[in-house]
């Protein structure tokens, strides 16, 4: 079966620090790969997602990236947090187009 | 511009009073509607997909149906453990690799 790890579970960090976040997924080949960032109050928002190694798409610009070194790892990064980048953070996998299956998620506070 | 809008927002219910959550889009063609369940602290846990306006599915005290602007998420006798945040998302036909998630029902559910 699929399992889908995210680390750490949560993290403080000052403001102007760096940021990864760790995503792996077990079980499957070539999944879809996402990143979403929930802030309190707020729906769900897509920030990247990735159909392959190395192909990562942007969905709204901010001062987050993402990578996809190898085909289950996924990893969000940051040169320098903004106290608006805190928020709990989602990773989650498909197989081509189809249902998005999610992480336990971590918990970014920016001080 | 596409929009997904849940309500209510919050939802109170004795044990055993059966309601329904409503899901709304005004989206330029529906690829699939899902719904999630989220408890708090943790990421979205899927519950259901529906590709078709007339299409129902069934989980335990949990029935999701779908028309061709709405979907219902009716819950039948709820018990205190069905207490959670439930989420809907659409895939829309012009980008079949993301998921656009409404901001949620927040159900409380008392003994």
């Amino acid at each position: 079966s699929q399992t889908i790890h995210q680390w750490p579970a949560t993290l403080v960090q000052p403001v102007g620090s760096p940021l990864s976040l760790e995503c792996t997924v077990e079980g499957t080949s070539n999944p879809n790969l996402y990143w979403y960032r929930q802030a309190a109050g707020r729906g769900l928002q897509l920030l990247f997602y990735s159909v392959g190694i190395g192909q990562i798409s942007s969905e709204v610009p901010q001062n987050l990236s993402a990578s996809r070194p190898q085909d289950r790892q996924f990893i969000l990064s940051s040169k320098k947090l903004l106290l608006s980048d805190s928020g709990f953070y989602l990773c989650a996998w498909s197989v081509i187009s189809d249902t998005q299956y999610f992480g336990p998620g971590t918990r970014l506070t920016v001080l | 511009e596409d929009q997904v809008t849940q309500s209510p927002e919050a939802l109170r219910l004795q044990e055993g009073e059966s309601s329904s959550l409503n899901c709304s889009y005004t989206v330029s063609g529906l690829r699939g509607l899902f719904w999630y369940r989220q408890d708090p602290g943790k990421g979205p846990e899927f519950l259901f997909t529906l590709y078709s306006a007339g299409e129902e599915k069934e989980k335990e005290r949990l029935k999701a149906t779908l028309t061709k602007k709405e979907s219902f998420l009716h819950i039948t006798a709820p018990k205190p453990e069905d207490s959670a945040t439930y989420l809907c998302a659409w895939v829309p036909s012009y980008n079949t690799d993301k998921l656009i998630f409404g901001t949620g029902t927040r159900l409380q559910v008392f003994p």
